[in-house]
Formats: structure tokens, sequence, C-alpha cells
């Protein structure tokens, strides 16, 4: 079965330096996002990606984050200077189309922990 | 702006006992609900979603839910709960053409 795949399950990182989180969409799925979620909190969305833009950002998804879907498989989510508060389980989801017409297929999550 | 309020962050049932877990949404359109479950160490998984038409929905492993416009509810349920429905329910709503606004999620505890 088609699964959406995030790497690495687990990052620590620390504050100021640059993280890269991994995804990998289903092959035929055209909507990309992600969200997530600070411990104890609700999941949050950040942002969606459609024909290698983005179509909708959250208030969270400011200067510090960008996305990019550099080689037409990988779908990546930057954040250039970490915070503490960016600690957070992150994830990436894909769909056929918007969520009200196909299911949006979540990953595992990257467990992201700024020290 | 849509929003989504999932009373009890722990809810306990033995098995075989009726499972509800508990969803309000306020939406300024007319709602699209979902529920999510997520299995330990897995991503969010869609159990069920309400968009048009039918308001009792039913979906996967057993359960369903009712939308209840006149309550902003969409209250899940399972009438006989087993051990491999312990994971942990969020409710979401439509936010935009693309995207879902989530609750906190429910973490539900079956005991034998």
């Amino acid at each position: 079965e088609p699964e959406v795949t995030q790497t690495p399950s687990h990052q620590v990182t620390q504050m100021g330096q640059e993280v890269i989180l991994r995804c990998v969409p289903i092959s035929n799925h055209l909507y990309f996002y992600w969200y997530r979620q600070i411990l104890g909190q609700k999941v949050e969305f950040l942002v969606s990606f459609y024909n290698n833009e983005i179509s909708e950002k959250s208030e969270i998804f400011d200067d510090q984050f960008s996305v990019e879907r550099p080689d037409g498989s990988n779908f990546t989510l930057k954040i250039r200077s970490t915070k503490l508060e960016d600690s957070a389980m992150y994830f990436c989801a894909s769909s056929q189309q918007g969520v009200m017409n196909t299911e949006a297929f979540f990953g595992q999550g990257t467990r992201l922990t700024v020290v | 702006a849509q929003s989504v309020t999932q009373l009890g962050s722990h809810v306990s049932v033995s098995e075989g006992a009726l499972v509800l877990l508990r969803c309000n949404y306020s939406s300024s359109v007319p709602p699209y609900l979902f529920w999510y479950v997520q299995y330990p160490n897995q991503g969010l998984q869609l159990l069920l979603k309400y968009t048009t038409g039918a308001t009792l929905v039913k979906g996967i492993n057993g359960f369903e839910a009712e939308f209840k416009k006149s309550e902003t509810s969409f209250h899940l349920t399972k009438p006989s709960a087993h051990m491999s429905d312990a994971a942990e329910y969020f409710c979401a709503v439509r936010s935009g053409y693309s995207t879902l606004t989530f609750g906190k999620g429910t973490m539900l505890l079956v005991s034998p």
C-alpha cells in the first residue's frame, strides 16, 4: 500500500541551526502539506503546496520556514534558524486533490527537538 | 475562523464497552468534518469524513460519527471497544480549500 514516508524520525538540533525535514509523498498525489504538533497541543496547519507553489499557509509559516519540491519526488520543509519553540512533531501529508474530495495521507512524523 | 474542541484528553473504556469520543466544531462555512486515528509510531489515518448528505457516517474498524448541525457536534462512536482500538483520535474541520484544523486529540485507553 502506498504511503507517505518522512525522514528522519527524530532530529535533534541546536538553537539557531538550520534543519531540513524530508518527505516522500505518494507518487500520484498533487497536493502536499506540512502540519506540526507541539507536545500537548493541537495539530496545526503550516502550509499546502500545489503545482510547485504554496497554495495556502498559516500565520505560523513565517519567513524562517520554506518548502520545496526539489526533484519531483521529495517535499522538504526547511527551518532556517531554529528556536526552542520549534520543537514539535512535524507531519507531512499528501492528497490527490484538496482534502474535501480525497483523503489526505499522513506520514509518521519527524520529532524535532531544539536544544 | 474554524475551530475544533475535543472534550477529554483521555478516555478509558473496558473491552466490549461503548466508545464515545466527543467533538464540537465552529465553522463559518458549511463544515466538512473528519476523524483521524494515530496508532503508536504511525501517521494519521483517516477513519471517516462528513462532507454532504447523510449525517450518519460510517468509517473503518466499526466506527461511525453523526453530524448534528444544531449541536455543532460530530461525535465518534463504536458499539464495542477492542484492545486494538487503543490510539489517539483527532477530529478536524475544513479550514481552507486544501487545509484542515485539528482538535487537540483524545487518547483512547482500552482495558481488558
